[in-house]
């Protein structure tokens, strides 16, 4: 079973402090995502990576970077937190004609 | 930029009814197409996928796809308590595109 794993699961940031969400995938894709879901919503694509080196623009990017310096690791980083990013994301591997594998889920508050 | 609509919002029904969730795209030459299942606090898991024109069954869930008619559909069979979730649909060309769900209820 493909995996895809984040960290931290739970993380309570200040407003204008710095934060990274980590994503590890097992899966070997080429193709790395990372979403926000608020609640009763569907999933926002922030960015997105299709290797090692490169990220692309998603829907939703203002107000944060992503990092893929491998294959297996993705990061989304915010530089100054803002409480409207209180969220829930997620990250993913895969896509195309291959499903896409999501991790479990990092719950952000930022205060 | 590819334009992903799914209809109803919400949707409650009673346990052992079909269930039709629906899904239409903006690019006729989208490729891939998706349905996702979310329960309640959990991850977003790939339910079906349909990669050409027609039907697809898989045990009590029949994805139609039309592309002329830019839509897709997902339906259940013998709805359970259990389908209760967000449903998400997804259309991929190398960069996918969600809809913003159908919040399924389905009552004993």
């Amino acid at each position: 079973e493909a995996a895809v794993t984040q960290s931290p699961r739970n993380k309570v940031a200040v407003t204008g402090g710095k934060v990274t969400l980590s994503c590890n995938q097992t899966n070997n894709h080429n193709n790395m995502y990372w979403y926000r879901q608020d609640t009763g919503h569907g999933l926002r694509l922030i960015h997105y990576s299709y290797g090692a080196g490169s990220t692309e623009k998603g829907d939703i990017p203002d107000g944060y970077k992503a990092s893929r310096p491998s294959q297996e690791n993705f990061s989304l980083i915010l530089e100054l937190a803002t409480p409207s990013q209180t969220s829930v994301y997620f990250c993913a591997s895969g896509g195309s004609s291959y499903e896409q594998y999501f991790g479990p889920g990092t719950r952000l508050t930022v205060l | 930029q590819q334009n992903v609509q799914q209809s109803p919002e919400s949707l409650i029904v009673p346990e052992g009814a079909r269930t039709s969730l629906n899904c239409t795209f903006s690019d006729s030459a989208s490729q891939y197409f998706w349905w996702y299942r979310q329960h309640s606090g959990k991850a977003p898991k790939a339910l079906m996928s349909i990669f050409s024109n027609g039907e697809k069954e898989e045990g009590r869930f029949t994805i139609h796809l039309n592309k002329a008619s830019l839509h897709f559909s997902l339906h259940i069979r013998d709805s359970q308590p259990s389908d209760s979730a967000l449903y998400l649909c997804a259309v991929d060309n190398n960069r996918i595109f969600f809809g913003d769900g159908t919040q399924l209820v389905v009552k004993p």
